[in-house]
């Protein structure tokens, strides 16, 4: 089993609808990543979170910790969303990162 | 202020050719920690590079290894190249350790052996 699980794999939406992808983790970790990805490789940093509700524009990422769980939400989503988004865990053990799989989201106009 | 930057952006190699990526980072940072990413393991950690030393390594073969100049530039090397070697390679600089910090990620080497 994976320390760190993402949900959905893949996700197709009507543009302006409200998505949200899971990141579930089993390990202690010191913070939680969530990364976006776009075809042809390029990675941008959305979030890093140790605690609690984070916004920027129409992104919103939240963390409990006692859950040892991770939301990533898109409001008022646009076909521009569509990407990769991957969550990444830094080990409370040894420092090291360690990735979710990754859910692909396909914005329909 | 210029991006990371990652050279070359593809690269085909024979088995048993080694090869070398460079990494420039963000002016300022001194952090770069290097990533791979295959369709089949996804992004897994290589190791990362603090003010020219490794500070934190992932689980790759003796084969992958790497190095940080006084300027914060890095590069990674792989030897002995063999057909599952095939992936993208990233690279992401930050001020301090990544856990902390913000990363910026380059936009990464394609290795592809045949």
């Amino acid at each position: 089993k994976n320390e760190v699980e993402q949900s959905p794999q893949n996700l197709t939406a009507q543009e302006g609808e409200f998505i949200t992808i899971n990141c579930s983790y089993s390990v202690g970790i010191s913070a939680l990543h969530w990364l976006q990805q776009h075809p042809g490789g390029g990675i941008v940093s959305l979030f890093m979170l140790s605690s609690g509700k984070k916004k920027h524009g129409r992104l919103i990422a939240t963390i409990n910790i006692q859950e040892k769980h991770s939301s990533l939400h898109i409001t008022a989503s646009h076909p521009r969303d569509s990407a990769v988004y991957i969550c990444a865990a830094h080990l409370n053990r040894d420092d090291k990162i360690i990735f979710g799989k990754g859910t692909r989201l396909h914005i329909l106009p | 202020k210029a991006g990371v930057t990652q050279t070359p952006r593809y690269l085909i190699k024979t088995r048993g050719q080694q090869v070398t990526l460079s990494c420039s980072p963000i002016s300022g940072h001194r952090s770069v920690s290097w990533y791979q990413q295959t369709p089949g393991q996804g992004l897994q950690f290589l190791f990362e590079y603090f003010s020219e030393t490794q500070r934190n390594k992932g689980n790759f073969p003796g084969r992958f290894s790497g190095r940080q100049f006084s300027n914060s530039r890095s590069e990674m090397n792989v030897s002995t190249l063999e057909l599952g070697d095939s992936a993208l390679y990233l690279c992401a600089s930050s001020l301090d350790r990544p856990a902390n910090t913000e990363a910026f990620f380059g936009q990464g080497t394609r290795l592809t052996v045949v």
